[in-house]
């Protein structure tokens, strides 16, 4: 059964663009991608969601290719405060759920 | 607008006694998620339900471990005879009927056993 994986760990600095890439090879053909962001002790908080294309809202934006195999989170200008874990969720073609393993940014000054 | 409410925030049990966790979704959400987190670790998807039925169990383990979403009340996890393994963060998330990739998440149940 194919897998949603993602980068374990990633380094930035305050003010950067950070870009997650999640893979999930074998998405379902009608569902979302969906990205969460974690902080500790707390539930993971939705951040984005898109089908295809490009998406943006004021926090992020979510860039998926045509063949909707993998998907980009893309973090402009982070903060120290974006130092969180960020999964991505997707169906795969079984219709499982099934989230990435998180990918835990941390953000230096 | 309440989000999703999870009680109790923490548990406390002894080797073979039995938890039970408790969700209550969003208004208006019929689907509701449970996922276990072990500490340091991602979100392991458990079982999803809709009011009254189970539609996905996969990631529940076979024994010890059941979930219920009756027609009215929250969601019910129990764990039966625990371990110290079932030690984890335990969070429930819901979402709208039409949107299941959507969800909610509560603040998680932190399960201690001793």
């Amino acid at each position: 059964l194919a897998k949603t994986t993602q980068p374990i760990s990633m380094d930035s600095y305050e003010g950067q663009e950070v870009n997650i890439t999640c893979s999930h090879n074998n998405i379902a053909t009608n569902d979302y991608i969906t990205w969460y962001q974690q902080f500790p002790s707390q539930g993971p908080r939705f951040i984005i969601q898109g089908y295809k294309t490009k998406v943006t809202n004021e926090v992020a934006s979510l860039f998926i290719p045509a063949d909707r195999k993998s998907s980009t989170l893309s973090l402009p200008r982070v903060s120290l405060s974006d130092t969180a874990v960020y999964y991505c969720l997707a169906y795969n073609a079984g219709n499982m759920l099934t989230f990435g393993g998180g990918t835990r940014l941390m953000v230096k000054p | 607008n309440a989000g999703v409410m999870q009680n109790p925030r923490h548990l406390v049990r002894r080797r073979g006694q039995e938890a039970r966790l408790r969700c209550s979704p969003m208004k208006g959400h019929s689907h509701v998620y449970w996922y276990r987190q072990l500490p340091e670790e991602g979100l392991k998807f458990m079982v999803y339900l809709q009011k009254e039925n189970i539609i996905d169990e996969s990631g529940m383990p076979k024994e010890r471990f059941s979930a219920e979403f009756p027609k009215e009340g929250p969601s019910i996890l129990r764990i039966q005879q625990v371990v110290r393994g079932d030690s984890a963060a335990y969070f429930c998330a819901s979402s709208p009927p039409e949107l299941k990739e959507t969800q909610y998440f509560g603040p998680g149940t932190r399960l201690l056993v001793l």
